[in-house]
């Protein structure tokens, strides 16, 4: 069935330095990738996504790469802060939406 | 708040009791959503609707969950006969209709614990 795999699912970064968060996913009908943010206790926060006729976005201090031949995309949060720390899910959606098993982000200052 | 809303924000029951959640979209929002999570993990779909009309369940939902959206604006989940792996978040989340259709907004989620 769908699935997909986000690695790695425990992430330790310095204040300043960049984290990468990858996902594969196995519908090759997914269309749409969405990342969230979770704070403990809080609901997800979409922080960006990207279709699939792109193949890079960028907001700010965030970005996101597709790679629709080997089904993976992935987060760059480039000078991390501490408030980035919390639970990352991808997601794809080719029908519904499937979510990674998250990522949680730990930025120390 | 013109954010999605759900109550109650937290359930404590005892196995074999019904429950029933409320989630209230953003307004205009002609989809809605149903997810569950527990914890360690991203939420899971369990049903959708566009309007009124429930378009898509998971094989997660069993004979025991139902959900409804009756008038197309806010939705129900109630689950029968609870049971302890039922103990789990219960997100909701709604899209527009065109636009950023595939945009989903969550709710902040009602906790369940089933004793």
């Amino acid at each position: 069935g769908e699935n997909v795999e986000q690695h790695p699912s425990t992430l330790s970064v310095q204040e300043g330095d960049s984290a990468v968060i990858k996902c594969t996913y196995s519908d090759s009908a997914s269309n749409y990738f969405p990342w969230y943010k979770q704070e403990l206790g809080k609901r997800p926060q979409l922080i960006i996504d990207i279709r699939s006729n792109v193949g890079e976005k960028k907001d700010q201090r965030i970005a996101v790469t597709l790679n629709k031949t080997a089904k993976h995309f992935s987060l760059h949060i480039t000078e991390t802060q501490p408030e980035d720390s919390a639970v990352y899910f991808c997601a794809a959606r080719g029908g519904k939406l499937i979510f990674g098993q998250g990522t949680e982000l730990s930025v120390k200052p | 708040d013109t954010g999605v809303s759900q109550n109650p924000r937290h359930k404590i029951t005892k196995r074999g009791q019904n429950v029933t959640f409320r989630c209230d979209p953003i307004s205009e929002h002609n989809r809605l959503y149903w997810y569950r999570q527990t914890l360690g993990q991203g939420p899971e779909f369990l049903t959708y609707f566009q309007n009124e009309a429930q378009l898509e369940k998971s094989r997660l939902l069993s004979d025991r969950f139902s959900a409804e959206r009756p008038k197309g604006s806010f939705s129900t989940l109630e689950i029968q006969r609870t049971e302890q792996g039922d103990s789990a978040m219960y997100l909701c989340a709604s899209s527009p209709l065109g636009g950023n259709q595939e945009t989903q907004y969550f709710g902040p989620g009602t906790r369940l614990l089933v004793l």
